[in-house]
């Protein structure tokens, strides 16, 4: 167990609705990241924080996803308008003062 | 320049046997170099990992070999067992890039009895 903590685990959602995943890190990740993984493929980069600071953001990041890490605890993932390409495993990892992430459960996102 | 290669996609191993992933890249500002091991619905969990002024780690069965000047590092994991079967990604990332990791796309290990 990583201490990450990934809600909801599933959502099942109608294109063009809109949706939010949350993390909740431990207390000790003031870094945190955001990636994407469809089926078959290795997680791809979203997001990173540091604190409550977004530093990057991929190109992969359209303007209908957004995220945001309010006091640098839990952070939340938003994406407005879903479609059908949105559909994947959305994963978050905390990282600590060394280069290790550890990864949450994931939320996997279907989109109808 | 940012991907992370990974042969092969997919390996079957008898119990007891030697399993061998290998892993390229191009980028030589990556400086960290982790292995993870996932499970199907699972998130990634680190295995092992490495950087880049050393050339071989080893914790328990699994070894991490490092070729700097080749841009290569492989895992293997000895005495395999089927609860080794799951999905191995590699990974790198750099400092200079808040080390977001770029993955290479997996392979599935399946451990034969």
């Amino acid at each position: 167990d990583t201490g990450v903590s990934q809600n909801p685990r599933h959502k099942i959602t109608k294109r063009g609705q809109n949706v939010t995943f949350r993390c909740d890190p431990i207390s000790e990740h003031n870094r945190l990241y955001w990636y994407r993984q469809t089926l078959g493929q290795g997680p791809e980069f979203l997001t990173y924080f540091q604190n409550e600071a977004q530093l990057e953001k991929s190109r992969l990041l359209s303007d209908r996803f957004s995220a945001e890490r309010p006091k640098g605890s839990f952070s939340t993932l938003e994406i407005q308008r879903t479609e059908q390409g949105d559909s994947a495993m959305y994963l978050c990892a905390g990282r600590l003062a060394g280069n290790e992430q550890f990864f949450g459960p994931g939320t996997r996102l279907t989109v109808l | 320049q940012q991907q992370v290669k990974q042969s092969p996609q997919s390996l079957i191993v008898q119990k007891g046997g030697i399993s061998i992933i290998n892993c390229a890249y191009e980028n030589t500002a990556f400086d960290y170099f982790p292995w993870y091991q996932q499970f199907p619905g699972k998130g990634p969990a680190l295995l092992i990992a490495i950087r880049p002024d050393v050339s071989e780690k080893k914790e328990g069965r699994f070894t991490i070999s490092f070729n700097k000047s080749a841009k290569q590092f492989s895992l293997h994991i000895m005495d395999s067992q089927p609860g080794d079967s799951a999905t191995y990604f590699c990974a790198a990332g750099s400092n200079t890039g808040f080390q977001k990791l770029v993955f290479g796309t997996g392979t599935r290990l399946l451990v034969s009895p």
